[in-house]
């Protein structure tokens, strides 16, 4: 079986300052990770995704997170946030080997960007 | 490309009625995912479809729960009798066969009083 703690609920931080969401996954086989946002009253939009190869991985809005197997995390980074990046993150993974296409979410962590 | 549609965004039901939430995966998509999100229990995979086929319904809660996908462009997730402790929102997802990571619906909110 597979879990996602995300140790942060909430991560308040200054606009422009950088920030860190912590993502560490407990799994017996080999995983993809995934970060989504999920906006208010809206759904969860995918924000970048390990599948293999580079350990550091680029997605939008200027976002990145790092694999790093031997501490099982995914982290979540971004230089700079805006405003606009006030939103609920949610780590999640899923099987390699068995094929079982479900995501397995973390209980999410709320970025409050301040002035 | 319109996305995964859901309707409606919002229900109110009375406890003990059957309610019908609906769902259009993209186009091309042959993965179908049912997901309800609560404050207590976060997000919880309900079901999932490869090609309009249940492949894992364990997530169910229970009997009054079930889904059908009797095509590829459309599922519905069905509760009959409501109770109140169903209210959440429930998402649903769609993914291609050689893509991972899904693409959600807006959701629909259901509140049963």
């Amino acid at each position: 079986a597979q879990s996602v703690t995300q140790l942060d609920s909430q991560v308040p931080v200054f606009e422009e300052a950088p920030v860190e969401l912590r993502c560490n996954y407990s799994s017996s086989v080999s995983v993809y990770l995934f970060w989504y946002v999920q906006y208010p009253n809206q759904g969860l939009q995918l924000l970048l995704k390990y599948l293999s190869g580079s350990t550091l991985v680029k997605g939008i809005n200027g976002f990145e997170a790092e694999f790093n197997k031997s501490q099982t995390s995914f982290h979540l980074r971004k230089p700079s946030v805006h405003i606009s990046d006030t939103a609920e993150y949610f780590c999640a993974v899923s099987d390699v080997d068995t094929g079982r296409r479900a995501l397995t979410f973390g209980s999410g962590t709320r970025l409050q960007v301040q002035p | 490309d319109a996305g995964v549609i859901q309707s409606p965004r919002h229900e109110v039901t009375e406890m003990g009625q059957e309610v019908t939430l609906r769902c259009k995966p993209i186009s091309g998509h042959d993965y179908l995912f049912w997901y309800r999100q609560t404050m207590m229990r976060g997000l919880e995979l309900l079901i999932y479809f490869n090609n309009n086929v249940p492949i894992d319904d364990s997530g169910m809660p229970e009997d009054r729960f079930s889904a059908k996908m009797p095509n590829a462009s459309f599922s519905t997730l069905k509760i009959q009798p409501s109770e109140p402790r169903d209210s959440a929102v429930y998402f649903c997802a769609s993914s291609g066969t050689g893509t991972y990571g899904y693409t959600f619906g807006s959701g629909t909110r259901l509140t049963v009083v």
